[in-house]
């Protein structure tokens, strides 16, 4: 069965210093990957995907993740964060292989607060 | 143009009342998802469709009824609301019904129920 865990519930950071969020995953299959960001009272948007291409996968606005087959993480980062950076982060796993029916699991959430 | 909308953006009805949630999409997509965001923020899928067919059938009460009158539409409807019902509803798009390709979101409905 497929899993996913964020690591941390709430991260702060300050304008201008490095982001990482932290996400494990359990698959029986070769997973696909995904980061989602919801900014207040707006629907999800996607970051980033991974699907067994490149481990280092880069995304939108500055955000890239790597795929650790061997830690089975996928852990979101960005250099510099910006103060539009604060909102909801969720990692998503999604199995393929037999029987799948294209569920994803959504992590419980990131929120990362940036303080200027 | 909006790619996924839905509509109300908020709605508030006393408990066993029955409402319903409308979605449609013009990204000529055939698979279309209903998640529900808890106070939690906690997302779960509650249904899919691909191509008006049933795909996902999470464990939802059978008070919820998701239809599908064509592939750009995905309603939502909902009887005997309870107050357990309260929670953010997310209408969803993909061009892939296998989990693969991202999803596109709708800019969720509130529901309160009193």
């Amino acid at each position: 069965a497929q899993s996913v865990t964020q690591l941390d519930s709430h991260v702060s950071v300050s304008e201008g210093t490095p982001v990482l969020l932290r996400c494990n995953y359990s698959s029986s299959y070769s997973p696909s990957l995904f980061w989602y960001v919801q900014h207040p009272n707006k629907g999800l948007q996607l970051l980033l995907k991974y699907t067994s291409a490149a481990t280092l996968v880069k995304g939108i606005n500055g955000f890239e993740a790597e795929f650790k087959k061997s830690e089975t993480s996928f852990h979101l980062t960005k250099p510099s964060a910006h103060m539009s950076d604060a909102a909801e982060y969720f990692c998503v796993v999604s199995e393929r292989g037999s029987g799948n029916t294209g569920k994803l699991i959504f992590g419980q959430g990131t929120t990362l607060q940036v303080k200027p | 143009d909006t790619a996924v909308s839905q509509t109300p953006k908020y709605l508030v009805t006393q408990m066993g009342n029955d409402k319903s949630i409308k979605c449609e999409q013009n990204l000529g997509h055939d698979t279309m998802y209903w998640y529900k965001q808890d106070s939690k923020k906690f997302l779960k899928i509650m249904f899919s469709y691909n191509n008006k067919e049933l795909i996902i059938n999470e464990t939802v009460p059978n008070r919820f009824s998701p239809k599908s009158p064509d592939k750009a539409h995905l309603n939502l409807h909902i009887n005997s609301l309870e107050l357990g019902d309260s929670a953010v509803y997310f209408c969803a798009s993909s061009q892939d019904w296998q989990g693969r390709e991202k999803l596109f979101f709708g800019s969720g409905t509130q529901l309160s129920v009193l």
